[in-house]
């Protein structure tokens, strides 16, 4: 089955412990990217990558780090979580730059104490 | 700058209705516009698109209509079922990024 899958689906931690939201995708896709979705602001778009090694800063990406060392996964880093950061994450693939229809994982909710 | 946003937060039709959700962008160098459907607790699912290029696009049950001239977009469902009751994001996109809006929630009355 086609699919993104993100891990962990619920994540509590606390202020300063660096934590890694993983992110792969089965369908050979080049592109990858990151979204927080918060209430009131929509998705907002924090990294993407267009290809293995090849990412880029989105909206949002202040706090965050990524890594594209494989075409499948897509990890989201947060070396020093701050409560700022609790909010509702999403991983998206799709077959290249530029492709309208873009795979959605099932998110990650993320809380930050 | 560029922001993509909806006309209404919330939409309430009885089932059997036809459904119209509006999206206003200011960005008139989008390459293309896509719809995403939100159910809850799963991430957005691709609906339709359209590129810049076209004025209208079906796709089953579904109708988008793009003007240009008034930087407008709409979803069209006909037949609104209790299963289309989600949020509905549309997306602008160019180059290498989209931008959402934020979202209309649609309620299908049984």
């Amino acid at each position: 089955e086609a699919q993104v899958t993100q891990n962990p689906r619920y994540l509590i931690t606390v202020t300063g412990k660096k934590l890694t939201v993983t992110c792969s995708q089965n369908m050979n896709h080049e592109y990858m990217s990151w979204y927080r979705q918060d209430p009131g602001l929509g998705l907002r778009q924090i990294y993407y990558s267009m290809n293995v090694e090849v990412t880029d800063k989105g909206d949002v990406p202040e706090g965050y780090k990524v890594s594209r060392k494989e075409k499948r996964n897509f990890p989201l880093i947060l070396e020093s979580p701050s409560p700022n950061q609790t909010s509702l994450y999403f991983c998206a693939s799709s077959y290249r730059q530029g492709d309208t229809e873009a795979f959605f994982g099932q998110g990650t909710r993320l809380t930050v104490v | 700058g560029e922001s993509v946003g909806l006309h209404l937060p919330t939409l309430s039709v009885q089932e059997g209705d036809n459904s119209i959700i509006n999206c206003a962008y200011s960005n008139s160098a989008s390459d293309y516009f896509i719809w995403y459907k939100q159910e809850s607790g799963k991430g957005p699912q691709f609906i339709i698109d359209i590129r810049s290029n076209m004025d209208k696009r079906q796709g089953q049950r579904v109708t988008v209509l793009l003007n240009k001239t008034v930087k407008h977009l709409s979803l069209q469902i006909a037949a609104t079922q209790p299963g289309d009751s989600a949020v509905y994001f549309c997306a602008e996109g160019s180059n290498y990024k989209l931008t959402f809006g934020k979202g209309t929630l649609l309620t299908v009355n049984p």
